[in-house]
């Protein structure tokens, strides 16, 4: 079957680095998203990653490692707002996002 | 721009019941999706467009249908409402169907409680 792993609750500080980790096994590979979603509202996209490596955007970083099936988001210098749950999801080889239950991100002043 | 919008943004419905939830994108995507999030659980596909006149069943398509008339609508059907079917509903919209940087846009979401 296709999993997704993530941590369900991380809490951090503002100010602070946070990382969060996302592990997939899925019956092929085509490209992994990053979505955030704020308590009572839509999914937005945050990154996409296909290639190995690091996508940096702002104070949010996304990795990819397609050997080791892993990714993770590196939000920088925390602030209230960041306080939220963050999807990971996977392209299979069907090019069905696979989604992962997400990581509800709680952060303290 | 309203991007997707999705109505009612909530319903109680009685088991048994049929119900349409309505989704419309004004982006000119081609491909729309429908998704139903539980506490707990990721995004599950329930049903998929890939344009304009065809339709694809996703994860849990059981209990629902859908059909795409033309390129901004996609409302999904529940014949018969049964409580487990109790969820946050979201449609979804995105420029093609394929792979490559394909965001999704997702609408606001309908939240149903069938009892």
């Amino acid at each position: 079957g296709q999993n997704i792993d993530q941590p369900t609750e991380m809490t951090a500080t503002e100010g602070a680095i946070v990382q969060i980790n996302c592990t997939y096994q899925t019956s092929g590979f085509n490209g992994l998203f990053w979505y955030q979603q704020h308590a009572g509202e839509a999914p937005t996209f945050l990154s996409y990653n296909v290639l190995d490596g690091l996508e940096e955007k702002g104070r949010f970083s996304s990795f990819l490692s397609r050997s080791k099936g892993y990714s993770y988001l590196l939000l920088k210098e925390l602030q209230m707002k960041d306080s939220a749950s963050y999807l990971c999801a996977v392209f299979d080889s069907n090019y069905q996002l696979i989604w992962g239950a997400g990581t509800k991100l709680i952060i303290k002043p | 721009i309203a991007g997707i919008t999705q109505a009612p943004t909530s319903q109680i419905l009685a088991a048994g019941r049929r119900m349409t939830l309505r989704c419309t994108q004004d982006m000119r995507h081609n491909a729309m999706y429908w998704y139903r999030q539980d506490l707990g659980l990721g995004l599950r596909l329930i049903h998929y467009s890939n344009t304009a006149g065809t339709t694809g069943k996703g994860e849990v398509p059981d209990g629902y249908s859908v059909s795409r008339a033309n390129t901004d609508d996609f409302p999904l059907t529940l014949a018969s409402a049964v409580p487990s079917q109790t969820s946050v509903y979201f449609c979804a919209s995105s420029d093609s169907a394929g792979g490559g940087n394909n965001e999704q846009f997702f609408g606001p979401g309908t939240r149903l409680t069938v009892l």
